[in-house]
């Protein structure tokens, strides 16, 4: 299986703050790397697929970039709704993996 | 509007059976691919199963296999996950989830709570 880990477990921050958030995969996964936002007692939330392409209705504020095993998600400016756990995915086979989430708490 | 309601949920005792439902509704269900994917209280998220639109493919992880069984039922929009030999450590909200085109979980279901405990 392939094995997802995220850095860091948890961050503090403040609004305004740029953010950017680990993962590395235990191999190769080339671009199929996904980023999930959840809020407390809420479902995930799509907001990056394939490393690097924003989904529909997500702001711009959030971007994605790596291949192969070293992926980063960036927050340019944090806002108030941004403070979340924050998952990485790996769909390279139908056998998903995530990482253990990475938590943006106000600083 | 896409909508994913997950139902079903609810304690067993460890040895029992659970069979949990996800009605779609809002776009053409036979069309997508679907996942269950379950987190333990304030835990991460983990996937369970995966069916392909037609049921022809299927998967498990290991911590399920052969305890779990997902299937559909394209005419009635519903997808479920039996699960059978339920364990302590299988106590989880479960999600259903829409794989998309992008070959990622577009949308989510609210999740339905499985508490196994004596």
């Amino acid at each position: 299986d392939i094995q997802m880990t995220q850095s860091p477990s948890t961050l503090s921050a403040s609004v305004g703050d740029r953010v950017t958030i680990t993962c590395r995969a235990s191999q190769s996964i080339s671009s199929w790397l996904a980023w999930y936002q959840q809020k407390p007692g809420k479902a995930p939330k799509l907001l990056i697929y394939k490393a690097s392409s924003l989904e529909s209705g997500v702001p711009s504020r959030f971007s994605g970039s790596g291949s192969g095993t070293e992926f980063t998600l960036t927050i340019s400016s944090l806002q108030p709704d941004d403070f979340a756990t924050y998952y990485c995915q790996q769909y390279n086979s139908f056998l998903w993996t995530f990482g253990q989430g990475t938590k943006v708490e106000i600083k | 509007e896409v909508q994913l309601v997950e139902s079903g949920g609810g304690l067993v005792q460890p040895g029992g059976s659970l069979r949990l439902s996800c009605a779609a509704s809002g776009f053409t269900f036979s069309s997508y691919s679907m996942n269950w994917v379950r987190q333990a209280p304030g835990k991460g998220l983990e996937w369970v199963s995966y069916i392909s639109s037609s049921s022809s493919t299927i998967y498990y992880a290991d911590s399920v296999k052969g305890r779990f069984t997902i299937s559909r039922d394209n005419a009635k929009n519903s997808l479920y996950l039996q699960m059978n030999s339920l364990r302590d450590e299988d106590t989880a909200v479960y999600y259903c989830a829409r794989i998309d085109w992008n070959y990622v979980a577009d949308y989510w279901g609210q999740g339905t709570l499985v508490t196994v405990s004596s």
